[in-house]
C-alpha cells in the first residue's frame, strides 16, 4: 500500500464548530506532516511528526491542534477556526524525517470556515 | 517561508512540444526535488537530484542542478494533454530537513 489517505475530502464549518482531520498511512513510515494550501499557493508547512513525536510546529495558531496516536494515523483537531482558515490540508508523510526523503501527500481536505 | 523561485509563472504549450520550468533558491542545500500537482488535490513527487548531481533523467522527465548558479531546471519532453498540472520545486538543506517551496509553474498542455 503506497497511499496516503486523508478524510473527508470536504468539510464546511461554523467558527463555534469543531472537528478533527484524519490522515492515514500504511507504508511503514516514521514521520508525518500537515501543510496548508492556499488557491495558487505552495504547500506552507504546519507540523511534522517524527516517530509519534512533535517535531516541529511552525508557530501554528492554538486553534489547530495535532495529534498523533500511533505511527500510521495523524489528526488535526479544529476548534474556533476563522474564515481565513479556509484552504486544502494536506496531509504527507516519508520514511524519515532525516536526508533525501521524498514526501508522499494524500489528497488534502477542503475546508470551508463560514 | 519560500526559498525558491519558479518561472515562468504560468506556460501554455501545444501537445507534443517540450515544456522548461526553472527553479533557484537562496542557500546551499542537499538535493532539490521536484512535485507535480494535478487542480486542486495531493502532491505527486516527480523527480529528487542531490547537490553532488548535474543532471537525472525519469521517463519523458529531465531535471539538471547548477549549484554554483543555485538553479535547477526541469524539462518535460512531448508533452501530453495529462501533463496539464502545477509543478513545485522543493528544497531541502542541512540545518533544517524540511522542505522549501517554490512559488510553482502552472503548465497548460493545449491539445
Amino acid at each position: 500500500d503506497t497511499e496516503v489517505t486523508q478524510t473527508p475530502k470536504h468539510l464546511v464549518m461554523g467558527m463555534t464548530n469543531k472537528k478533527s482531520l484524519k490522515c492515514e498511512q500504511h507504508m511503514g513510515h516514521r514521520a508525518m506532516y500537515w501543510y496548508k494550501q492556499k488557491a495558487k499557493k505552495p504547500p506552507e508547512l504546519m507540523f511534522v511528526y517524527s516517530y509519534e513525536k512533535l517535531s516541529i510546529n511552525e508557530s501554528v495558531p492554538s486553534r489547530f491542534s495535532p495529534e498523533c496516536p500511533n505511527s500510521s494515523l495523524l489528526n488535526l483537531h479544529l476548534h474556533a477556526l476563522q474564515p481565513e482558515d479556509s484552504a486544502l490540508y494536506l496531509c504527507a508523510s516519508s520514511p524519515t524525517e532525516g536526508r533525501y526523503n521524498e514526501q508522499f501527500f494524500g489528497p488534502g481536505t477542503r475546508l470551508t470556515v463560514l | 517561508s519560500q526559498q525558491g523561485e519558479e518561472d515562468p509563472q504560468a506556460l501554455s504549450i501545444q501537445e507534443g512540444e517540450n515544456a522548461t520550468m526553472n527553479c533557484s533558491y537562496k542557500t546551499s542545500i542537499n538535493n532539490l526535488q521536484w512535485y507535480r500537482q494535478n487542480s486542486g488535490r495531493g502532491l505527486v513527487h516527480l523527480i529528487l537530484i542531490r547537490s553532488n548531481e548535474r543532471e537525472k533523467h525519469s521517463g519523458r522527465l529531465r531535471v539538471t542542478l547548477d549549484t554554483s548558479k543555485k538553479s535547477s531546471s526541469l524539462l518535460i519532453t512531448a508533452s501530453r494533454a495529462a501533463d496539464t498540472a502545477s509543478y513545485f520545486c522543493a528544497t531541502e538543506f542541512d540545518s533544517n530537513y524540511q522542505l522549501i517551496w517554490g512559488a510553482g509553474t502552472k503548465l497548460i498542455i493545449k491539445p
